[in-house]
């Protein structure tokens, strides 16, 4: 039963255009989202987060939503660069937890220059 | 180096035999995770180290797998009588600890049981 869920296993995006990456998620006790990138070979990388008591979280080019009554979160990501090619991976923590992260599948970025 | 640095970072061995995995967290960092993605699979909880509490090691898919945290820093996990299905990628993470801290990622160890 996956609980993370990215629907979406890759995307292209114009370089210079804005790179949507979406997640759901269906346990309501998570209470803090990740995002983070991947390159081959190595580790995740962490990008950006989100507490659950809001919605909007920005840092630089990247902006995560999350909607909590959807059950939903996206990673905006602008203007999308070539180095930004990437798998995506959606993560998700539970309320009183270990607090070990719950990753979805990832979505494979690619931005053409 | 500032990162998690996890050593060694590709392994072949041969089935039946025991092999050692080891993880240098943040310095400061007081929580250590131990994931794994298998091959065409999601990134799975393996173990979870905080300070000096037992560790949470509901993740272990059996008990081959044991890991240890000396002195809060350092983390080995062993794998036992390796078996072809724990062929994956062993990755380790650590964070500040809290309820709103992100877990940084080494690079992972690639074992490969033959």
């Amino acid at each position: 039963d996956q609980q993370v869920k990215q629907n979406s296993p890759s995307l292209s995006v114009q370089e210079g255009r804005i790179s949507i990456l979406n997640c759901d998620y269906t346990n309501s006790m998570f209470d803090y989202f990740l995002w983070y990138k991947k390159y081959p070979a190595e580790g995740p990388t962490f990008l950006i987060s989100i507490s659950s008591i809001k919605d909007k979280n920005e840092d630089g080019r990247f902006t995560v939503f999350l909607n909590k009554s959807a059950k939903h979160l996206s990673l905006h990501i602008v203007p999308s660069q070539p180095g930004d090619s990437a798998v995506y991976f959606c993560a998700a923590i539970r309320s009183g937890s270990a607090r070990q992260l719950t990753f979805g599948s990832g979505t494979q970025l690619t931005v053409l220059p | 180096g500032a990162g998690v640095s996890q050593s060694p970072s590709n392994k072949v061995t041969e089935k039946g035999k025991d092999v050692e995995l080891r993880c240098d967290p943040i310095s400061g960092h007081t929580a250590l995770y131990w994931y794994r993605q298998s091959l065409g699979q999601g990134l799975e909880f393996l173990i979870y180290f905080q300070g000096n509490s037992a560790p949470d090691k509901s993740g272990l898919p059996s008990d081959r797998f044991s890991a240890e945290r000396t002195g809060g820093s350092v983390s080995t996990l062993t794998i036992q009588r390796t078996q072809q299905e724990d062929s994956a990628v062993y990755l380790c993470a650590s964070s500040r600890g809290g309820e709103y801290q992100p877990q940084h990622f080494g690079d992972g160890t690639r074992l490969s049981i033959l």
